[in-house]
């Protein structure tokens, strides 16, 4: 089956660090990987996506993700975070074997950016 | 202007009782989706429809029922409320299956 793990619930980083937020994936043939930004009390807004191509993809207010075939990862990163930044943060994959408008989602990892 | 809309945003109500939640897109997308996010925050696809037909239904139980009237509204109807039910319920949308998702803002549903 398809999945994604974020390992990490939270990660904490202060103002103009840079920052990772992980996620991890098992999938059959090529994966189609996204990642989802969540503030609160809001719905979750696209950030970037890997469908094929360059390995770094990169996306809105600064994101961008470094695809890793051999890791089966592919991270999220920001050179310097801001205070503004702090949310939850979604990975996710599309299932290309059994459903391809099924996305499964990662559980979620906050993201804490301390000034 | 709002691309994914939902109505209402805030719903609490008693155990036993019929609900509906209303989603509608002006995207122009043929494709939409219901989620529940539960309160540990995990996101759950539901269902989904595409130009008003059932492409995904989950493993969901029947007292949920969705509706699309024209493929850009897909409402959910939940019959005979449960406590468990209370969640975080999102409505999306896509331009074709499979696509980048768009998300409505959430209807918050408080079972009491």
């Amino acid at each position: 089956a398809q999945s994604v793990a974020q390992p990490e619930d939270q990660v904490n980083v202060a103002e103009g660090n840079p920052l990772t937020v992980k996620c991890t994936y098992s999938v059959s043939g090529n994966p189609y990987l996204f990642w989802y930004v969540q503030y609160p009390n809001r719905g979750l807004q696209f950030l970037l996506k890997y469908i094929t191509g360059d390995n770094l993809v990169k996306g809105s207010y600064g994101f961008e993700a470094e695809f890793n075939k051999s890791q089966t990862s592919f991270h999220l990163k920001k050179p310097s975070a801001l205070v503004s930044d702090s949310a939850l943060y979604f990975c996710a994959v599309r299932d290309l074997i059994y459903n391809f408008n099924k996305f499964y989602f990662g559980s979620g990892t906050k993201l804490n950016v301390k000034p | 202007d709002t691309a994914v809309s939902q109505t209402p945003k805030y719903l609490v109500t008693q155990m036993g009782n019929d609900k509906s939640i209303k989603c509608e897109q002006n995207l122009g997308h043929d494709t939409m989706y219901w989620y529940k996010q539960d309160s540990k925050k995990f996101l759950k696809i539901m269902f989904s429809y595409n130009n008003k037909e059932l492409i995904i239904n989950e493993t969901v139980p029947n007292r949920f029922s969705p509706k699309s009237p024209d493929k850009a509204h897909l409402n959910l109807h939940i019959n005979s409320l449960e406590l468990g039910d209370s969640a975080v319920y999102f409505c999306a949308s896509s331009q074709q299956q499979g696509e980048t998702q768009y998300f409505g803002p959430g209807t918050r549903l408080l079972v009491l």
